[in-house]
């Protein structure tokens, strides 16, 4: 199987940095996506990692640790804006796509 | 608007009727993706298309649940006798199946059944 864990609530404040963890168990997977979702609202894309490292997007940068099964997702200079959920998410070659629980972030001011 | 666009938007139906959605893709995306979705967890994937081609179903899915993409376009999920344990948001995602398959999704069915 491909067990992702994350936490469940997180709390930052505006203007802060934010970490979120993500853990799988897995034998194998082609790339590491992580998603925002806000509140009744479809899940959009956000970044992706498919070698070891870290990719910087913007106020957005992730990272991978295959050999720890590891992975998270860095949001500086927090907005209010960014109160939704994310989700780490695991992309196998066969097509199929496995989704974690997602972390609710909420920026406080 | 050149999204992934899904229809109906919200879907209320009693207990045993047949209830059928439609999801439109990314036109030139190959691949479709269908998922399910209930509060506080993560989409759960159903199945999906490479153009027409159903390629990968989950063992999850009983055999009420059926989809077809009948001309590597747009795609259907029917559900039979729907129980009320069926009710959820159903998403349609496509991609370009690229190494990086990035999906977009679209707004949801929300399915209520009473």
């Amino acid at each position: 199987g491909q067990n992702i864990d994350q936490p469940t609530e997180m709390t930052a404040t505006e203007g802060a940095i934010v970490q979120i963890n993500c853990t799988y168990q897995t034998s194998g997977f082609n790339g590491l996506f992580w998603y925002q979702q806000h509140a009744g609202e479809a899940p959009t894309f956000l970044s992706y990692n498919v070698l070891d490292g870290l990719e910087e997007k913007g106020r957005f940068s992730s990272f991978l640790s295959r050999s720890k099964g590891y992975s998270y997702l860095l949001l500086k200079e927090l907005q209010m804006k960014d109160s939704a959920s994310y989700l780490c998410a695991l992309f196998s070659h066969a097509g199929k796509s496995t989704f974690g629980d997602g972390t609710t972030l909420t920026v406080k001011p | 608007d050149t999204g992934v666009s899904q229809d109906p938007r919200h879907k209320i139906t009693k207990r045993g009727q047949n209830v059928t959605f439609r999801c439109d893709p990314i036109s030139e995306h190959n691949r479709l993706y269908w998922y399910r979705q209930t509060l506080g967890q993560g989409p759960e994937f159903l199945t999906y298309f490479q153009n027409e081609a159903q390629l990968e179903k989950s063992r999850l899915l009983s055999d009420r649940f059926s989809a077809e993409r009948p001309k590597g376009s747009f795609s259907t999920l029917e559900i039979q006798r729907t129980e009320q344990g069926d009710s959820a948001m159903y998403l349609c995602a496509s991609s370009l199946a690229r190494v990086v398959d990035e999906q977009f999704f679209g707004p949801g069915t929300r399915l209520t059944v009473l």
